[in-house]
This record gives C-alpha cells, structure tokens and sequence, in this order.
C-alpha cells in the first residue's frame, strides 16, 4: 500500500534548538495531519491542514500545506524535553474517510538536555 | 471520560496460539479501527467499523477477525499467532471519518 515518504528518521538535538521535519507523497492529498507519539502511549493529534498553502500553528508547532498538495512541514521552535517523541505526517484524500489515511514512518526526536 | 483503552499492554503468545485484544471506548463515537505499528513504519489499518453490527477490512487484515456488537466495543481476535504479527497494536475512534481519530495506549504483541 501507498507509504508517505517522512524525513528525516530521526533527529539528535540540543534543548532550545529548532527542529524542522517534512513528508512527502507521490499523490496528492487534500487534507494533511501530525501527530506525535509519546514513548509507549498511542499518537495525539496536533495539528490538521485542510487547504493548500495553509499554514497553521499549535504553539511552538507550526504546519504547512505545501502548495503542490504532495508535501507537508512541521517546525518546531524553542525544543523543550518533553518534545522527545515520534512524529507521524498522515494524509487523507478527498471523499475518503480515515479508514483510507496514509501514515508516514515517523520521525523519530530525541533532546540532549 | 477515560477515552480509549485497550487491554492488555503487553503480551507473549506462542505460534499458533489465539488471542483478543480488547478495545473500548466511552465517547459514544460510530467509527472505530484497528491499526499495526511495525518499527519504522507507519501505522497500517487492519480492520475498522462504522457502527455497531458493520465492519469492514482495511490495508492489512489477513490473519485478523473483528466484531463489533456494541457501540463501546471493537475487539481484535488473533486465530492463528505467526511471527509475523509481532507488533504494537493501536485502536482509535472518532465521531465520523471526517473528524479527528483518539488513539488508545496500544498493545505490545510479540509471537515467537
């Protein structure tokens, strides 16, 4: 089945730094979600784009919806240590419910205090 | 509210032994849907619901029967454990497809 394609991996960074991740597809998407998975919970929605070009923040987080509508951004700025997780992109077409989602493969985000 | 909750953690079946994971939810939401996370990959839908009495398959449901009696309930069944279902299960629900997915805590699954 179709994968979004989410880099990078992983990322090893300094506390205060910013981080910067993105997904791409093949396909375009009309709505675009993040997401982050604390160590051994389930994932939590953070942000959710539903128009080309937007641009959309969640206090340190912000998203964009690339304007080819095959790529999303997630920023985070200031990191602070509970920021460690994994961060999935997800994507869902038009006319299609969540059961047709497309997940990334997550980023993995570890902070050196 | 205690959201979605999915029993149990952790667990360790041996080949060809069955199992249910059992999955819950108390916000009265219509869609519910079981996911698989393999290490670095995203999560795959393996089965989903749109009501009591209603399931239908997802990407990856070989292997895997669901049911869905009630509004609250959506549990896994595993007939036949492989290897190959070594994995963390997720279930979520939402009020509609349109509409933000809640996700439990999962469920470690290992088969050896």
């Amino acid at each position: 089945g179709q994968q979004l394609n989410q880099s990078p991996q992983s990322m090893f960074i300094q506390e205060g730094e910013d981080v910067s991740m993105n997904c791409t597809s093949s396909s375009i998407f009309n709505t675009w979600l993040w997401y982050k998975q604390d160590p051994g919970e389930g994932p939590v929605l953070l942000i959710a784009l539903y128009k080309a070009g937007e641009l959309t923040s969640n206090g340190r987080l912000t998203a964009q919806f690339g304007i080819t509508r095959k790529d999303s951004f997630l920023n985070i700025s200031a990191s602070i240590p509970s920021d460690v997780g994994i961060y999935f992109c997800a994507g869902q077409k038009r006319g299609q419910g969540a059961q047709k989602l497309v997940f990334g493969q997550g980023t993995r985000l570890t902070i050196n205090p | 509210n205690a959201g979605v909750t999915q029993t149990p953690k952790f667990r360790i079946l041996k080949i060809g032994q069955s199992m249910t994971l059992q999955c819950a939810q108390d916000m009265n939401h219509n869609y519910m849907y079981w996911y698989r996370q393999d290490p670095g990959m995203g999560l795959k839908l393996i089965y989903y619901s749109v009501g009591a009495g209603i399931t239908d398959k997802g990407e990856v449901p070989n292997g895997y029967n669901v049911s869905r009696s009630t509004t609250e309930d959506f549990p896994l069944r595993l007939e036949l454990a492989a290897p190959s279902q070594t994995s963390v299960y997720f279930c979520a629900s939402s009020y509609s497809p349109s509409y933000e997915q809640y996700f439990g805590p999962g469920t470690r699954l290992t088969v050896t």
